[in-house]
């Protein structure tokens, strides 16, 4: 069963740091694309990034770009997003979400999300 | 950027009801249009892709048609489980973007 689990999430001061972790299981991670997307409260959902199977092409939302930076460890079946410079409006529940192994792409297994509230 | 526009917003119906979707692009995006279905406080989950293909699991009464920049979700005979909020997603971007529609909640009428 492919499993997916998100953890980091908290409350963190505007202008601050955190680190959200996606465990992977059920399926071969090295061969799958992955990417977070995020819903704030009562919101939408808006997709941040996307990285390759094998770390080597990554794309960002404009929302994000320069603030956060995705990554992937292969043999610890690891997705993470590194989270700088926080703003309120980065208020939001973060999924991690698996793409299909075809094109057109799509997000065929999602975990089910980490909270993180930036506030002072 | 492409922008993806739902309608309605919201709209109520009844069970064993017709309902329809429609997702509109602001430019072609071929056939690079996905469905997901949200219930409150759970993740999204893949009803269509490509349009008009059923993700393995889903009931055969969620439909998906259109191409270019005018697509419709369609469930043919509305069940109890259905009510929730639905998107569109183009993943048609270059560089990707993967843009959602705004969603359209369906409730019970």
């Amino acid at each position: 069963e492919v499993q997916l689990v998100e953890s980091g999430g908290g409350l963190v001061q505007p202008g601050g740091s955190l680190r959200l972790s996606c465990a992977a299981s059920g399926f071969t991670f090295s061969s799958y694309e992955m990417n977070w997307v995020r819903q704030a409260p009562g919101k939408g959902l808006e997709w941040i990034s996307y990285i390759s199977n094998s770390g080597n092409s990554i794309h960002y939302a404009d929302s994000v770009k320069g603030r956060f930076f995705i990554s992937r460890d292969n043999a610890k079946n690891s997705l993470s997003l590194q989270m700088n410079s926080l703003r309120a409006e980065d208020t939001a529940v973060y999924y991690c979400a698996r793409d299909a192994l075809r094109i057109p792409r799509s997000h065929d297994s999602w975990g089910q999300g980490t909270l993180v509230i930036v506030s002072s | 950027d492409i922008q993806m526009t739902q309608s309605p917003s919201s709209l109520s119906a009844s069970i064993g009801d017709r309902v329809t979707i429609t997702c509109r692009a602001s430019q072609s995006i071929s056939i690079y249009l996905n469905w997901y279905q949200q219930k409150p406080g759970k993740a999204p989950n893949l009803l269509i892709y490509a349009a008009s293909n059923l993700q393995s699991g889903v009931p055969s009464r969620f439909s998906g048609s259109g191409s270019g920049t005018d697509f419709t979700l369609t469930i043919s005979s509305l069940q109890p489980e259905d009510f929730a909020t639905y998107y569109c997603q183009e993943s048609y971007s270059v560089p990707l973007e993967y843009t959602f529609g705004q969603g359209t909640k369906l409730e019970i009428k």
